[in-house]
């Protein structure tokens, strides 16, 4: 059974502060995504990572970095938290190939508040 | 820019009718469907996805892909009211998924 974890369910962060939201995948899956979702607006893509050390842009990377030194584990940062970027954040991975019939497993996702 | 349209709804139907889902998208490349049932506040989790034209059935869930008109569609046979979610499509192509904004379907029991 796929397992992907959030290192939280809900964060409150201060203007200005760096927030690391962590991602963990038991699947030894190579895709890994960032995601927020936010009423109206859907999921939108902000990074992703097809191989360690490897990442996209999505679509709106704005504000946002990611890290992945570990095949399992992708991160999100926020170098510098504001308020726009209060939002519901989703972690997801895939596996690589079988010609796009493969689904992309969700997280538990992490509340972001920033105040 | 790919774009994935659905209707926001609400959808309501009562117990037991069928619920019709719709979707439509821009990219006539895109190679693959999926459709995602999200209850509130809780994430994503899959219910089928389509690769083909025509309809593919899983239990009381049909999924239905008329490439030619770039329309994918989601009925739902007997809706219950644990069936009251919010459902996404998305299409697929290469690593990326791009997902519409979801239509809130609730089941009146």
């Amino acid at each position: 059974d796929v397992k992907v974890t959030q290192s939280s369910r809900y964060l409150v962060k201060r203007t200005g502060e760096k927030v690391f939201l962590e991602c963990v995948q038991d699947m030894d899956h190579e895709n890994m995504f960032w995601y927020r979702q936010d009423p109206g607006l859907g999921l939108r893509l902000i990074y992703f990572s097809y191989d360690v050390k490897m990442k996209e842009k999505g679509d709106i990377p704005e504000g946002y970095s990611v890290s992945r030194e570990k095949k399992e584990r992708f991160s999100l940062i926020l170098e510098s938290a504001s308020t726009n970027q209060t939002s519901m954040y989703l972690c997801a991975s895939r596996p690589a190939g079988a010609g796009g019939l493969t689904e992309q497993f969700f997280g538990p996702g992490t509340r972001l508040t920033v105040l | 820019q790919k774009e994935v349209e659905q209707n926001s709804g609400p959808l309501s139907v009562p117990e037991g009718a069928i619920a019709s889902l719709n979707c439509t998208y821009s990219d006539r490349g895109s190679q693959s469907f999926f459709w995602y049932r999200q209850y509130s506040g809780k994430s994503p989790e899959l219910i089928m996805f389509i690769y083909s034209n025509g309809d593919k059935e899983d239990g009381r869930f049909t999924a239905q892909l008329n490439k030619a008109s770039q329309y994918v569609s989601l009925l739902i046979r007997d809706s219950q009211p644990s069936d009251s979610a919010t459902y996404l499509c998305a299409e697929n192509t290469g690593n990326q998924f791009y997902f519409g904004t979801g239509t809130s379907l609730t089941v009146i029991p």
